[in-house]
């Protein structure tokens, strides 16, 4: 059990034009998402936080308008990356968490992003 | 201010060689301690959790972990390592409740040698 998916799991895009990610989590409902961008050889950073039905909160630096995030359903959270440059180039992984007070995190298998 | 330390960037161990992973956080309440591991290109495996009770934690892949309150950390260790073990392995620490994202320590690289 606890499965998320991710989707796609590897995209090309030219620069300026918006890929959309998709997490979901197959098994249970995940009233919490997370989306961590990753550098190569670097930690994950953590982005944004959304709760289904709600705005995501955004870290500190992640611009907002830039990085587009849908939590539509309790199973479906997207990542939009809208008019992308070479830097957005990048490592994406989403986790989803069904709450409760362990806040056990189950994490997708990634996204890798190149932006020619 | 909240944070996991992970000390050692780069680890080369041989292989059957014992492993020892350090990880050491600062937290305001108890935490819960997580260790990851990530192959190159690849996802997260959850290796193992602590969330209470017993602080010796066993895993899969024969990995364990020693939650030390005293001395903050939360170290992973096995007894035999395997070539297959090469990978980065990823500490982190969660607050209590639902709503909060993982803090990430930086990684430590291993390289397991013949």
């Amino acid at each position: 059990g606890a499965v998320v998916s991710q989707h796609p799991s590897r995209v090309i895009c030219k620069s300026g034009t918006s890929v959309k990610i998709e997490c979901r989590s197959l098994d249970f409902q995940a009233t919490t998402m997370f989306w961590y961008r990753q550098f190569p050889k670097q930690s994950l950073m953590l982005m944004a936080t959304s709760n289904e039905g709600s705005k995501a909160t955004y870290e500190q630096g992640v611009e907002k308008d830039k990085f587009l995030i849908n939590h539509a359903s309790l199973t479906l959270s997207t990542l939009t990356v809208t008019s992308a440059h070479p830097e957005d180039s990048s490592f994406y992984i989403c986790s989803a968490s069904p709450g409760g007070d362990y806040n056990e995190q189950f994490f997708g298998p990634g996204t890798r992003l190149t932006v020619l | 201010a909240q944070s996991v330390t992970q000390p050692d960037i780069h680890i080369t161990v041989s292989e059957g060689a014992s492993l020892e992973l350090r990880c050491n956080y600062s937290y305001g309440a108890t935490p819960y301690l997580f260790w990851y591991v990530q192959s190159p290109g690849q996802g997260l495996q959850l290796l193992l959790k602590y969330f209470s009770g017993d602080t010796l934690v066993q895993g899969i892949k024969g990995f364990e972990a020693e939650f030390k309150r005293s001395q903050s950390s939360f170290n992973l260790r096995k007894p035999s390592v395997h070539w297959s073990d090469a990978a980065e392995y990823f500490c982190a620490v969660g607050a209590r409740g639902s709503g909060y994202a993982l803090n990430f320590g930086k990684g430590t690289s291993l390289l397991v040698t013949p």
